[in-house]
């Protein structure tokens, strides 16, 4: 079983739709949580950044951590075709800082 | 990305050959990080370098892969002997320091490493 696990999709939805993406997770040391986007041919780039539990908001985007359940979400709010690309959550411990365990990418596609 | 250099963008090797992978971090950030995606797969973690310093090579294959950070220029991958299943995009990031909550890892764009 993967450490972090993340349905790959494609998730296709509609453009000013919510997009709702996810990742479980089995190791209950991760403490630091971070969604990225990474569209085709180029690099992760960094979303959203949370440490521990709860929510934050940034923009269209908000990141929850439930880790009693271990799940982490990310939810885009009035999505637009510039959305479209591959999230990718990440995680680690405290003590692990930099050595990030990925999941393995959900693919958006949002169609105007 | 912005400021995260990798070069070359692509890498076509023969197998057996090497292949050179180089990272500059951004400004003032003195932690390196190299990970590998292989098609349909996440990134893996391979090696954290500070200058002149590994500090973590848990994710670095036993053999032919190394990597350095010199003092002066470029962190470096190196990949002796390759083979096809070395075929990945190669990624690096850097931090401004370890274990601080401000300082999550930036991405370059990678080199696509092809070994035919």
């Amino acid at each position: 079983q993967k450490e972090v696990e993340q349905d790959p999709g494609p998730l296709s939805v509609p453009e000013g739709a919510i997009v709702s993406l996810n990742c479980t997770y089995s190791n209950s040391a991760f403490q630091y949580f971070m969604w990225y986007r990474q569209y085709s041919r180029k690099g992760p780039e960094l979303l959203m950044y949370t440490y521990s539990s709860g929510n934050k908001e940034d923009g269209r985007f908000t990141a929850q951590v439930d880790k009693s359940s271990k799940y982490i979400s990310l939810f885009i709010r009035d999505s637009q075709p510039s959305d479209s690309a591959t999230y990718l959550c990440a995680m680690t411990p405290t003590d692990s800082w930099g050595k990030l365990q990925f999941g393995a990418g959900t693919q958006v596609v949002v169609t105007p | 990305n912005a400021g995260v250099m990798q070069n070359p963008r692509h890498l076509v090797r023969r197998r057996g050959q090497e292949a050179r992978l180089r990272c500059s971090p951004m400004k003032g950030h003195s932690h390196v990080y190299w990970y590998r995606q292989l098609p349909e797969e996440g990134l893996k973690f391979m090696v954290y370098l500070q200058k002149e310093n590994i500090i973590d090579e848990s994710g670095m294959p036993k053999e032919r892969f190394s990597a350095e950070f010199p003092k002066e220029g470029p962190s470096i991958l190196r990949i002796q002997q390759v083979v096809r299943g070395d075929s990945a995009a190669y990624f690096c990031a850097s931090s401004p320091a370890a274990g601080a909550r401000n300082s999550p890892l930036h991405f370059g764009n990678g080199t696509r490493l092809t070994v035919t």
